[in-house]
């Protein structure tokens, strides 16, 4: 069983709709969530990080975990054409190693 | 400017022909990491160093060396490249060791081995 499990994906939504980007892990040890944002052609960039259970709002961005599940979720509001990108959800341990996700790739139409 | 810089970005080669590609970074980052990326598989962890002349093993080590002799540089050593080494590279530095330390990715090194 992979450690980290993201639904693939592709994601087509219109301009202005709500996006939910989900994975799901193995370990119930893991504390650290994070969600990296990466364009074509470029390195991963990080968006946002959560620790342990609850939300984390950032502008449009929310991300979600919960704990009981070992499910986390980025929510996008009002997404706009520029969010279009692979997202990746990661997740750090012990420390020093890193788990991502295969991403999802999401396309927000005009 | 604060950043990760890779090079080649891209490199087509022959299997068995040695080769490295260099990562440096600019931000006095104590940890810095390789991972490949392959689609439908994300981004796996090759080798990471929590300092210099530390460095460990990731998810998928074999067939890779590193080094890290200084702070800065953090080289990926293939020493003979086989063609399931064709994959998007990534280096990336962190400053610490803190759960939520951002990781920083440099730009990609496109291998190809025939």
């Amino acid at each position: 069983q992979k450690e980290v499990e993201q639904d693939p994906g592709p994601l087509s939504v219109p301009e202005g709709a709500i996006v939910s980007l989900n994975c799901t892990y193995s370990n119930s040890a893991f504390q650290y969530f994070m969600w990296y944002r990466q364009y074509s052609r470029k390195g991963p960039e990080l968006l946002m990080y959560t620790y342990s259970s609850g939300n984390k709002e950032d502008g449009r961005f929310t991300a979600q975990v919960d704990k009981s599940s070992k499910y986390i979720s980025l929510f996008i509001r009002d997404s706009q054409p520029s969010d279009s990108a692979t997202y990746l959800c990661a997740i750090p341990f012990n420390f020093n190693k890193f788990y991502f996700g295969s991403g999802t790739k999401l396309n927000v139409k005009p | 400017e604060a950043q990760v810089t890779q090079n080649p970005r891209y490199l087509i080669t022959v299997t068995g022909k040695k080769l490295t590609v260099t990562c440096s970074q600019n931000m006095n980052h104590e940890y810095m990491s390789w991972y490949r990326q392959d689609p439908g598989l994300g981004l796996r962890q090759i080798y990471y160093s929590m300092n210099v002349e530390v460095t460990d093993k990731g998810d998928v080590p074999e067939g890779y060396k590193v080094s890290r002799k200084e702070k800065r540089n953090f080289p990926l050593i293939l020493e003979s490249p086989s063609p399931n080494q064709t994959s998007l590279y990534f280096c990336a530095s962190r400053p610490g060791l803190a759960g939520g330390d951002t990781q920083y990715f440099g730009p990609g090194t496109r291998l190809t081995v025939l």
